[in-house]
Formats: structure tokens, sequence, C-alpha cells
């Protein structure tokens, strides 16, 4: 079945630093990737959706200019939270769409101290 | 906008029983339905993916069944194992949308 990478698995970062993540398609293209969040006993929320060569489109309520999205090719996307706050603190999955199907990353357990 | 949630919250059953966990949605024009299954602190791992055309879908001691009319679909778990302990959720793509609307959850533990 097909395989998406997302590294790392755990950060722990000081408030105000940059965290970034990456997603990765491993045996096939992915025109487009989802970034999810989900904060503890809470359900996966789509933060925004990465288009290669071009814009991500990110859901209401979500800062684009805080969480940064690039998906410079067809097996790559990262997600860089800027400035991060103890607020940010979530686990981070992406996913990329192969077929019918979705596939998801083992995801990133982001903690600002 | 779609709305997805699953009933109960947490679910406990002693190993070897059956069991029903339930999931409901608001918008009944979907594409498909998904079941995951999440342990703590890990990604998703894809159970079962239902399109809108299906009304179920097995795999070994797991069947997924969809009612796109009452918005409804169901994952029934056959002989609990104390491995089937974890987080199942259900998620809805809108048609010709990859983008899943998740549900709540279901905390499912199996008691020896």
């Amino acid at each position: 079945g097909a395989v998406v990478s997302q590294h790392p698995s755990r950060v722990i970062c000081k408030s105000g630093t940059s965290v970034k993540i990456e997603c990765r398609s491993l045996d096939f293209q992915a025109t487009t990737m989802f970034w999810y969040r989900q904060f503890p006993k809470q359900s996966l929320m789509l933060m925004a959706t990465s288009n290669e060569g071009s814009k991500a489109t990110y859901e209401q309520g979500v800062e684009k200019d805080k969480f940064l999205i690039n998906h410079a090719s067809l097996t790559l996307s990262t997600l860089t939270v800027t400035s991060a706050h103890p607020e940010d603190s979530s686990f981070y999955i992406c996913s990329a769409g192969r077929g019918s199907g979705l596939f998801f990353g083992s995801g990133t357990q982001l903690s600002v101290l | 906008k779609q709305e997805v949630t699953q009933i109960p919250a947490a679910l406990s059953v002693p190993e070897g029983e059956n069991l029903v966990l339930n999931c409901s949605f608001t918008d009944s024009a979907i594409y498909n339905l998904q079941w995951f299954r999440q342990d703590p602190g890990k990604g998703l791992t894809s159970l079962l993916l239902i399109q809108s055309s299906q009304r179920e879908q097995t795999s070994g001691r797991l069947n997924a069944s969809l009612d796109k009319s009452s918005g409804r679909s169901t994952l029934y778990i056959a002989a609990s194992q104390p491995g089937d302990s974890a987080t199942y959720l259900c998620a809805a793509s809108n048609f010709g949308n990859e983008k899943l609307t998740f549900g709540t959850g279901t905390r499912l533990t199996i008691i020896p």
C-alpha cells in the first residue's frame, strides 16, 4: 500500500522558535496533501490543503502567516509553525491521496515550552 | 457543512464479545466514508473505506456498513481482542472532495 512518511515524530521547542514538519509520499506522487491538527481528546481538524506548485488553501480560522506550507515537489509538503507558542502544542498529521483512498503519516507531536 | 458524530465516546467490552461502533453524518452527499484506528500518540491506520455506491465492506473481523439515507455508518468488530483497544475514528469525504471531516472518535477498551 501507499506510504506517507512524516518527520519528526516528536519535537519539543521553546516559545518563539519555528518548527518545520515534513510529509513525504514515498511510493507515489501527490499533487495534493492535507494537514490536520488534533488537540488532546479532540478529533482531527483540517488545517489546510497543500497544492503542489501553488499556494495552500487554509481552513477558516487557521492563520496562513503562522502555519507556512510549502509543497515544492510532488512528493514533499512541509508545514512550518512560525513563532510557536504553548497554545500551538498539538498533534499534527498529514495525508496524501492516491486513487480513492487517503494515506496518513504517523504524525508529529509538538510541545512548545 | 458536514458534521460527523460518534457515539459513544468510550466503550469497554470483555474480550471475545462482538461490538458495534456508531457514526452519523449530516450531509448525505458523501464521496466515501472511512474508518480509522488511532493508537495513543500515533498516526492513523485505515481500516475500511466504503464508497458512496457501496453498502458495506469487510476485512477480517471487521465489517463496516453505510446507509446514506439515514446518515449512518457502523463498524462491527467480531470476537474482540485486547489488541483491538484503540480509538476508532470515522471520517466522511464530500463528493468530489478528498478533504475528510472526522468524527469525535470512540475510545475502545477490550477487557482481558
